[in-house]
């Protein structure tokens, strides 16, 4: 089983809807997860991180995590064409390293 | 302002030859990292260091070695590159303490034929 799995994609959304994005870890002793938006041929930045269960709200962009199920989603609100992008989970393992989920790819339609 | 410099953005070399990726970083972070991304892969990590002197294996590490003789570099060299390391590679770097965020490179694109 891999580490992070998210889902597969690509995931089409008309402008203006909600994209819902969903990845599951195998470490239940997980504590850090980060949400990182990658443009096509450009490289990973962060766009938000969760630690506490619940939800984190940054703008747009909505962090849930529930450790019970080892579950973390992102939703984008009104999604616009700027989000087209693949999102990528990574959860923190250890000494400062990451494990990346493969990606799932936005497309926003106008 | 502070960042991570990647050198060359692309390559295209030969099966067999030896091939060293630069990664620069000017955030003063003691961690650094080298991942590959491939299509259905994600990113996966090379090859890490927590600072000078300091290397370590990641997940798919044959093939690549990195050395540590400063803060600010961590170049990947490919000892004899294979048509499988045709990859994107990104370097990335992180905090020694606090929030465990990684900021990456532009990334290089190699290509082995």
């Amino acid at each position: 089983q891999k580490e992070v799995e998210q889902n597969s994609g690509p995931l089409s959304v008309p402008e203006g809807a909600i994209a819902s994005l969903n990845c599951t870890y195998s470490d239940r002793g997980s504590q850090s997860f980060f949400w990182y938006r990658q443009y096509s041929g450009k490289s990973p930045e962060l766009i938000m991180f969760i630690y506490s269960n619940g939800d984190k709200e940054d703008g747009r962009f909505t962090a849930q995590l529930n450790k019970a199920s080892q579950y973390v989603s992102l939703l984008i609100r009104d999604s616009q064409p700027s989000d087209s992008a693949t999102y990528l989970c990574a959860v923190y393992l250890n000494d400062y390293k990451l494990s990346f989920g493969a990606g799932t790819t936005v497309t926003v339609r106008a | 302002d502070a960042e991570i410099t990647q050198s060359p953005r692309h390559k295209i070399t030969e099966t067999g030859r030896q091939v060293t990726l630069a990664c620069h970083q000017t955030w003063n972070h003691n961690n650094m990292f080298w991942y590959r991304q491939d299509l259905g892969h994600g990113l996966r990590l090379i090859h890490y260091s927590y600072g000078v002197q300091d290397t370590n294996k990641g997940e798919v590490s044959d093939g690549y070695s990195v050395s540590r003789s400063n803060t600010e570099d961590l170049p990947l060299t490919l000892e004899s590159a294979a048509s499988s390391q045709t990859s994107v590679y990104f370097c990335a770097s992180s905090e020694a303490s606090g929030a465990y965020e990684q900021f990456f490179g532009p990334g290089t694109r190699l290509t082995v034929l």
